[in-house]
């Protein structure tokens, strides 16, 4: 396997709802990182993981809650958003964190 | 922290000619840039990267230039094809690669 997977691939929520968004690699990567994109913009770093512990929390509001369950797996809890969060979620990884990093298809999420 | 600029935004040629993309960054402590290709509705693809202690990469019809002292790196696209069309995006890493830092994007089209 040489891709990285992202489910859901869309996904609609109202402000009070809990849901996650997953991220898996077969690659053997040990780096592991969420963004956000907004329509016509660049993604923007949101957490990093190296060797399953975080490295980077870019000041990320805490109704977005990361988490990594081992080297394969990476997750986004979300909880209590916004509207203004709506995005595409893009997950990536990277061998280790001095390496060129390889993007997941993304999840869409709409906040009703 | 790191800041990235990007020029153009939008670059239109014509099939079978160079195209050339500019960045800037800010901080000298960067050591990584990579180039991203983005596809409407796709994931950003990686297709070339360059660490500081080298001047200039090459991979096929890509290229990318560094010049450290004066802070910005370019891509080179030469023989264009329609398939080429896409948004692309630079990039500047520090210590470590995790954090990147992205340009604005610019839109390439390619014309028949």
């Amino acid at each position: 396997d040489t891709e990285v997977t992202q489910t859901p691939k869309h996904l609609v929520m109202g402000m009070t709802n809990k849901k996650s968004l997953k991220c898996e690699q077969h690659m053997g990567h040990r780096a592991m990182y969420w963004y956000k994109q907004k329509a016509k913009k660049p993604p923007e770093l949101m957490f990093v993981y190296s060797y399953e512990k975080l490295s980077i929390n870019e000041s990320v509001p805490s109704r977005f809650s990361p988490e990594c369950p081992n080297s394969s797996l990476l997750n986004l809890h979300l909880h209590a958003l916004q509207p203004e969060d709506s995005a595409l979620y893009l997950c990536a990884s990277s061998v280790t964190g001095d390496h060129g990093q390889f993007f997941g298809p993304g999840t869409r999420l709409t906040v009703l | 922290g790191e800041n990235v600029e990007q020029h153009p935004s939008t670059l239109s040629v014509q099939e079978g000619d160079s195209a050339v993309i500019k960045c800037t960054y800010s901080d000298s402590a960067s050591n990584y840039f990579p180039w991203y290709k983005q596809e409407l509705g796709k994931r950003p693809q990686l297709i070339i990267d360059i660490r500081s202690n080298v001047g200039e990469k090459k991979d096929q019809r890509i290229a990318v230039t560094l010049n450290k002292t004066a802070k910005h790196f370019s891509l080179h696209i030469t023989e264009t094809q329609p398939e080429d069309s896409a948004v692309y995006f630079c990039a500047a890493g520090g210590v470590g690669a995790q954090k990147l830092v992205f340009g604005q994007g610019t839109r390439l089209t390619i014309n028949p």
